[in-house]
């Protein structure tokens, strides 16, 4: 199947700083990347769709001004999490798809721990 | 919008015991069925998926899945499990629509615990 990178697998940042998480995917072009937040032992909830080229479609109760997503291209797309706090602690997926493929499901990251302190 | 119902959280087993992890949706339109599996601190890793056609798909790792569509449900099945096979599942729909093609709706999570 096809690869999706994401980078860094695990980062530690100081209370107050922002972080940068990368998606990348390595061998097919991806129209569409997706932002999901899993907290410990629960499920994954979408934060917002990035279509490249355009504004990214978030979901209701996401701060979209704090989580900012950037899909430059049809291989990266980019979650700054702005002023970070502890509470934004959790694990952070991409996964990408392409629209000319219908059915092609969702190929994952293998996500970014992120720990604020 | 599509929702999906993971019965089971935890599914306790021992190994070479088989076993059914049971997923159930709703949706208003036609959907693609999915699990996943996913590792400690890993992303996830697709097992199989329904599409369309046969109604028994087969994926990988010796899992397979039945779609029943008048029960609405996709319930994952490995006549005898190994303990590698510990991990979460999760079973996840998406519609048809292309404008979101690739956004999917969880359940919650199954934990398949597989004992010697």
């Amino acid at each position: 199947g096809a690869v999706v990178s994401q980078h860094p697998s695990r980062v530690i940042c100081k209370s107050g700083t922002s972080v940068k998480i990368e998606c990348r995917s390595l061998d097919f072009q991806a129209t569409t990347m997706f932002w999901y937040r899993q907290f410990p032992k629960q499920s994954l909830m979408l934060m917002a769709t990035s279509n490249e080229g355009s504004k990214a479609t978030y979901e209701q109760g996401v701060e979209k001004d704090k989580f900012l997503i950037n899909h430059a291209s049809l291989t990266l797309s980019t979650l700054t999490v702005t002023s970070a706090h502890p509470e934004d602690s959790s694990f952070y997926i991409c996964s990408a798809s392409n629209r000319g493929h219908p059915g092609t499901e969702a190929f994952f990251g293998q996500g970014t721990r992120l720990t604020v302190v | 919008a599509q929702s999906v119902t993971q019965l089971d959280s935890q599914v306790p087993v021992f190994e070479e015991a088989p076993v059914e992890l049971r997923c159930n949706y709703s949706s208003s339109v036609s959907v693609y069925l999915f699990w996943y599996v996913q590792y400690p601190n890993q992303g996830l890793q697709l097992l199989l998926k329904y599409l369309s056609g046969s109604t028994l798909v087969k994926g990988i790792n010796g899992f397979e899945a039945e779609f029943n569509k008048s029960q609405t449900s996709f319930h994952l099945r490995k006549p005898s499990v190994h303990i590698s096979d510990t991990a979460e599942y999760f079973c996840a729909v998406s519609d048809h629509r292309g404008s979101t093609l690739g956004r999917l709706y969880f359940g919650r999570g199954t934990q398949l615990t597989v004992w010697p």
